[in-house]
């Protein structure tokens, strides 16, 4: 099975960094993916790690270190329309490519 | 925009009925997945079709099934419906097995 977590709610000031944690057991690792999900809407995918390191794609960098079974999300110059829940998902190994989904961080910008 | 297309968008019907659900995938893609998300349990795998065939099942109950047709859309199926089926089902879709999913609007289903 998987088990993967992350906090359940974060709050940070606009314009600020913030990191997004994700710790996850697998029986054994194909990828990780990261997501955002506005209330009530699709999850829109923001990035993906399979080898250690930082991935970076504008404000928003990923990191993964497989041996620590860890990810985190960071948001640099947070805006408020970054408030939403971020979602970790995890790949495992085996016949089925399915990634299992966190419960997500909600994570509340304000002024 | 995703390119990925569900019908309805809001449903609302009563406990015992039938109802099917909608999803068009993204242009070029071949593998269609089936996701519910209620509050208090995160987004849940259903069910995978990849090109017309069933690829991996989740946690799929018995009263609901799935098909894909060979224009590929996919239709989720959901019958004697209860109270804790009042969920969003997501509908997602992706290249291949192994390439980010890109999910649909939702379709937000309400049992009264």
């Amino acid at each position: 099975g998987q088990n993967i977590d992350q906090p359940t709610e974060m709050t940070a000031t606009e314009g600020a960094i913030v990191q997004i944690n994700c710790t996850y057991q697998t029986s054994g690792f194909n990828g990780l993916f990261w997501y955002q999900q506005h209330a009530g809407e699709a999850p829109t995918f923001l990035s993906y790690n399979v080898l250690d390191g930082l991935e970076e794609k504008g404000r928003f960098s990923s990191f993964l270190s497989r041996s620590k079974g860890y990810s985190y999300l960071l948001l640099k110059e947070l805006q408020m329309k970054d408030s939403a829940s971020y979602l970790c998902a995890v790949r495992g190994e085996g016949g089925s490519y399915i990634p299992t989904f966190g419960r997500g961080t909600s994570l509340i910008v304000h002024p | 925009d995703s390119g990925v297309t569900q019908t309805p968008k809001h449903l609302i019907t009563a406990t015992g009925q039938r109802v099917t659900l909608r999803c068009s995938p993204r242009s070029g893609d071949l593998s269609v997945y089936w996701y519910q998300q209620s509050l208090d349990q995160g987004l849940q795998f259903l069910i995978q079709y990849y090109n017309g065939e069933e690829r991996a099942k989740g946690n799929i109950l018995e009263r609901f099934s799935a098909q894909q047709f060979p224009d590929l859309h996919s239709e989720l199926n959901l019958s004697s419906l209860e109270l804790g089926d009042s969920a969003l089902y997501f509908c997602a879709s992706s290249v291949e097995d192994k390439q980010p999913q890109h999910f649909g609007d939702g379709t937000r289903l309400s049992i009264l």
